[in-house]
């Protein structure tokens, strides 16, 4: 089983519509959660930390549920400009390491 | 713009080559990471500085040499790569080992014939 293992996608999704992504994490030992975002041939840029109470900024919104270790990505309200691979990303303290997900393709269309 | 900055941002090489990859951060930051990014599949760290030190070489092959001279500073020297070693090399730092923000450089695309 894959430490951080997310869908691939792409998920296809018109303007304005919703999307949620899913990532599941297999160390229960994991304690921060963290969404990056990456465009097409450009770097990855963290998006937002996810906290146990869920966060929310702006049109997007992150939830953790560690008894079932996974962590969500809401997006409302879809732009064209969303379109990225969204990067799940789970930090275990005890070993001091990050470990990424394969990420989501999102593409948005008019 | 982004505080980490790589170079070259393409590279193509062959096996029996010698090169080397470039970072620098203008962040102040103490910690100095390298990834690689192949097709299809997630991001895997390959070495981590703090502090100057490295901490973490994760079981990278010896044709890939890792080297920081300050904290600003990584260079990633390549000699006798493979074909299967074309990918998308990633920098990135964060404030210190313990800082699980991470700042990526943009990359450098590299294909090995």
């Amino acid at each position: 089983r894959k430490e951080v293992e997310q869908d691939p996608g792409p998920f296809n999704v018109p303007e304005g519509a919703t999307v949620a992504f899913n990532c599941t994490y297999s160390n229960s030992a994991s304690q921060s959660f963290f969404w990056y975002r990456q465009d097409c041939r450009k770097e990855p840029k963290l998006l937002m930390s996810v906290y146990s109470s869920g966060n929310e900024d702006g049109r997007f919104t992150a939830q953790l549920n560690r008894a079932s270790q996974y962590i969500s990505l809401l997006i409302r309200d879809s732009k064209l400009s969303d379109s990225a691979t969204y990067l799940c990303v789970v930090h275990n303290n005890a070993g001091n390491m990050l470990t990424f997900g394969g990420g989501t393709r999102l593409m948005v269309k008019p | 713009e982004t505080g980490v900055t790589q170079t070259p941002r393409h590279l193509v090489m062959g096996m029996t080559n010698k090169k080397s990859l470039k970072c620098e951060q203008h962040l102040g930051h103490n910690a100095m990471y390298w990834y690689k990014q192949s097709a299809k599949k997630p991001l895997e760290l390959m070495f981590v500085y703090n502090f100057k030190e490295q901490t973490e070489n994760n079981s990278v092959p010896s044709r890939f040499s890792p080297e920081c001279p300050n904290s600003s500073h990584l260079f990633l020297h390549l000699h006798t790569l493979q074909p299967e070693d074309s990918a998308l090399y990633l920098c990135a730092s964060s404030q210190d080992r313990r800082n699980e923000k991470l700042f990526f450089g943009s990359g450098t695309q590299l294909s090995v014939l």
